[in-house]
């Protein structure tokens, strides 16, 4: 099947400072990328929905200003969670769409964010 | 969004069957079944996927109902492994750019 890989799989980083989460397609082109974010002992949360070469469309109460995503190509999405602060700890997973009648949705190994 | 109900949770002997309900009534026309699971600390998986007619691939078979408002999730022949949280959503087929939301899923156990 298809290949997402997410990078990287775990970070710890200060409060008050960026991180930046890059997602792949390996083997193919997805035209639509979506990330999630995802709490302990709960189902994955959507966050937004980026399309390659325009902006991410954001889910309600997601801040745009603080979760800058970038869809630069067509195999290249980006999440960078700016002046991160303790409560944004959480399992962040990027997720695409083939370029193609197929449905499936391909998802990366996740990465976990741990802010101290 | 079409919405599907599961099960909270679901137990299953090792190496016996597993049949994983899924219900969505309001299911549309060019929506497609499918299936992931999510192993701890992982991304989902894709499982499998369809849309009117039952299928099979090497990790496990889809039973679509004929009025396909419910389907069902069958494993085989459970191993360890197979514990996780299986989720049933629904994916418009017509484009890439719909939305694929999560409910809250059905978490498996095996017993050994």
């Amino acid at each position: 099947g298809a290949v997402v890989s997410q990078h990287p799989s775990r970070v710890i980083c200060k409060s008050g400072t960026s991180v930046k989460i890059e997602c792949r397609s390996l083997d193919f082109q997805a035209t639509t990328m979506f990330w999630y974010r995802q709490f302990p002992k709960q189902s994955l949360m959507l966050m937004a929905t980026s399309n390659e070469g325009s902006k991410a469309t954001y889910e309600q109460g997601v801040e745009k200003d603080k979760f800058l995503i970038n869809h630069a190509s067509l195999t290249l999405s980006t999440l960078t969670v700016t002046s991160a602060h303790p409560e944004d700890s959480s399992f962040y997973i990027c997720s695409a769409r083939v370029r193609t009648v197929r449905t499936e949705a391909f998802f990366g190994q996740g990465t976990r964010l741990t802010v101290v | 969004d079409a919405k599907t109900t599961q099960p909270n949770s679901m137990e299953s002997n090792e190496e016996e069957p597993v049949h994983l309900p899924c219900n969505h009534s309001t299911i549309s026309g060019t929506d497609y079944i499918h299936w992931y699971r999510q192993l701890p600390s992982q991304g989902p998986e894709y499982v499998i996927h369809g849309l009117t007619s039952n299928v099979n691939n090497r990790m496990a078979s889809l039973a679509i109902a004929e009025d396909r408002k419910s389907s069902t999730l069958i494993l085989h022949r459970a191993t360890l492994r197979d514990a996780a949280v299986y989720y049933c959503i629904l994916i418009e087929g017509k484009t890439s750019y719909d939305k694929v939301i999560f409910g809250p899923g059905t978490s498996l156990s095996v017993i050994p």
